[in-house]
């Protein structure tokens, strides 16, 4: 079975600072993609970065970047320059092009001011 | 460009009722998959449409089912609804880019069964 783990339910960081976020995934595909995504109280799921697996070089979006390590089926988010803004449940999620993405139970990230 | 409206937003349904549930994509988005998010179990595959064939189902009852129209919109039906229906329900449209997938989801529905 394909699973998605995230190994720390809470963590905090102080604004300005870098954070670390953990997921460890299993899958029997071979052509597969990683994503993080923020759900913020609002409740609305938003992508904040996404790895294909068959490329080697780590994903970045501005202050996000990622540390895909595919022998060991990790796959972590870095936040840097963390902001009051990006308080939020971070999921961790694998899948392919139809739509059967999984989950993980997700991080809670709050930035404290 | 509009994103992915789900309708309604918020619903109370009673025990053994049936419910229905819709999500419009982005425009030219083909694909429609949707999740059940429950504190419990988390979130949750439920069944993907892609031009209006169901290619994936995940692992819940025969009391859920959708459906997808052609003009992409999705619609997901729970008959006989359970305390245990009770969830947070998202669906999400896939678009390419730059060669590869990537997922939008809606704000969700939230459905209350009492």
């Amino acid at each position: 079975a394909q699973t998605v783990t995230q190994s720390q339910p809470e963590m905090s960081v102080q604004e300005a600072e870098t954070v670390t976020l953990s997921c460890t995934y299993d899958t029997s595909e071979n052509n597969y993609y990683l994503f993080w995504y923020k759900q913020p109280p609002s409740r609305q799921m938003i992508l904040v970065i996404r790895q294909e697996a068959y490329k080697q070089q780590n994903a970045t979006e501005n202050r996000f970047s990622v540390n895909f390590q595919k022998a060991a089926k990790s796959f972590s988010l870095k936040i840097s320059d963390s902001q009051l803004g990006d308080t939020a449940m971070y999921f961790c999620a694998s899948g392919g092009s139809q739509g059967n993405l999984i989950f993980g139970k997700g991080t809670k990230l709050s930035v404290k001011p | 460009k509009a994103g992915v409206t789900q309708t309604p937003r918020y619903l109370i349904k009673t025990r053994g009722q049936q419910v229905t549930l819709s999500c419009s994509p982005i425009s030219g988005h083909r694909s429609v998959s949707w999740y059940q998010q429950t504190p419990g179990q988390g979130l949750q595959f439920l069944f993907e449409y892609f031009s209006e064939t169901q290619r994936n189902k995940g692992n819940f009852p025969g009391r859920f089912s959708g459906r997808q129209f052609s003009n992409s919109r999705s619609e997901m039906n729970v008959s006989t609804l359970e305390l245990g229906d009770s969830a947070l329900y998202l669906c999400a449209s896939s678009f390419v880019r730059q060669g590869g997938y990537g997922y939008t989801f809606g704000s969700g529905t939230r459905l209350t069964v009492v």
